[in-house]
């Protein structure tokens, strides 16, 4: 199984930046995920690491070490509508779509 | 296109009742996820179907969960009887594997069944 780990909250003033880590503990990677939740809402994906090295998209970038067990999402110029939970997910070798999540980071953007 | 359908939105019921609660994949998805969020436990896997054949029941918390993949296009979860410890919001998922490498296999979420055993 995996053990991930982010922070619980963090705090940024609207178009500032933002890096949220998550650190996991896998017997076979195979992926990570990253997806954004508002309160009482879905999660929606975000972005999709597999290889190290950063994807960018738009806004978002996310960062991944394989051999660090370390992946990184960017929120650069942030919005308020950024306010949201940010999860981290894993996926392992020989169990395609199945995701483990960490428990979610909380972003709060002040005015 | 339409997402992934989930019935009800809400449900309040007492401790000791049936609760069914229902989802419909996105067309043409091969893997169907059921998981259940709280504020303790945080997302958590229950079980999940490849080609409608459960793979995965491991999360499932106690023989009064019960899920069923008929067809490609439905699934059924139960809770029977029912506690208040079962209150939380249950979130369906579908996504699809394709060829090796072509897609990522991220899942896409119903809006989710909040439900609440009083």
């Amino acid at each position: 199984g995996q053990n991930i780990d982010q922070p619980t909250e963090m705090t940024a003033t609207e178009g500032a930046i933002v890096q949220i880590n998550c650190t996991y503990q896998t017997s076979g990677f195979n992926g990570l995920f990253w997806y954004q939740q508002h309160a009482g809402e879905a999660p929606t994906f975000l972005s999709y690491n597999v290889l190290d090295g950063l994807e960018e998209k738009g806004r978002f970038s996310s960062f991944l070490s394989r051999s660090k067990g370390y992946s990184y999402l960017l929120l650069k110029e942030l919005q308020m509508k950024d306010s949201a939970s940010y999860l981290c997910a894993v996926r392992e070798m020989g169990s395609w779509g199945k995701l483990q999540f960490g428990a979610g980071t909380q972003v709060v953007v002040t005015p | 296109d339409a997402g992934v359908i989930q019935s009800p939105r809400h449900e309040v019921t007492e401790m000791g009742q049936e609760v069914t609660l229902r989802c419909k994949p996105i067309s043409g998805h091969d893997y169907l996820f059921w998981y259940r969020q709280t504020m303790m436990r945080g997302l958590e896997l229950l079980i999940y179907f490849n080609n409608n054949v459960p793979i995965d029941d491991s999360g499932m918390p106690e023989d009064r969960f019960s899920a069923k993949m008929p067809n490609a296009s439905f699934s059924t979860l139960k809770i029977q009887p029912s506690e208040p410890r079962d209150s939380a919001v249950y979130f369906c998922a579908s996504s699809y594997e394709g060829l090796a490498g072509a897609v990522t296999g991220e899942l896409f979420f119903g809006e989710g069944s909040r439900l609440t055993v009083l």
